[in-house]
């Protein structure tokens, strides 16, 4: 079963634009991922927030997350064409290391 | 660095025919996983190994399906007798051994294998 739900399902923007992704979650996680795939591609980690941490940040990627509501945010700022692609959230969760994905959000960035 | 190796690349079979999708982890990773991607389901755990050895295989949708790992550079997915409804990508993903207990090494990911049952 999914772990995570993404919200939108699909994004579309201009280049320079900001894109916001969220993913909600169910269970009580060691940590969260957010990763990138490209068409046709495997997937590709881009950061990663521990439980214990409520927001970081990796050059033009700023990650939130809120325990409480199960919740995180994945901002990119400044998009390019190239950053478009499919993006998904992960949890990392159980006593072990389980990583379930959510559902994934489609990203166009329009040049 | 060759990254997590998966083949074929692309599976075309009948149904009722044997399947079998290989995975090489990378050197030095002690987990592995996989994983299935489909429109309507997204990305499925399959079933995961840590240090050869299955931990979950819970999200292995049928008897049909089973995964082996003999050793830690290879490890296989085979799907008998196949079906229609496992057409999918399947992706094999390996990471290495956590520091501690923070569980925070990242996933790599293989290309995939997409498998197409007619």
């Amino acid at each position: 079963s999914q772990q995570g739900e993404e919200d939108p399902q699909a994004l579309s923007i201009q280049e320079g634009e900001n894109a916001t992704m969220n993913c909600s979650y169910k269970t009580s996680i060691n940590n969260l991922q957010w990763y990138r795939q490209n068409s046709g591609r495997g997937l590709v980690h881009l950061i990663l927030i521990r439980s214990n941490e409520r927001e970081k940040h990796s050059g033009r990627l700023r990650v939130t997350l809120d325990t409480s509501k199960k919740s995180s945010s994945l901002l990119i700022t400044a998009s390019r064409a190239a950053d478009t692609a499919s993006y998904f959230c992960a949890a990392n969760s159980g006593g072990y290391q389980k990583v379930t994905f959510g559902t994934g959000t489609k990203l166009q960035v329009i040049p | 660095d060759a990254g997590v190796i998966q083949s074929p690349r692309h599976e075309v079979t009948e149904m009722g025919q044997e399947v079998t999708l290989r995975c090489k982890p990378i050197s030095g990773h002690n987990s592995l996983f996989w994983y299935r991607q489909t429109m309507m389901r997204g990305l499925e755990l399959l079933i995961y190994f840590n240090n050869n050895v299955p931990i979950d295989d819970s999200g292995m949708p049928e008897d049909r399906f089973s995964a082996k790992m003999p050793n830690a550079s290879f490890s296989t997915l085979k799907i008998q007798p196949s079906e229609p409804r496992d057409s999918a990508v399947y992706f094999c993903a390996s990471k290495p051994m956590d520091r501690g207990l923070r569980w925070d090494s990242p996933l790599h990911f293989g290309n995939g294998t997409r498998l197409t049952v007619t």
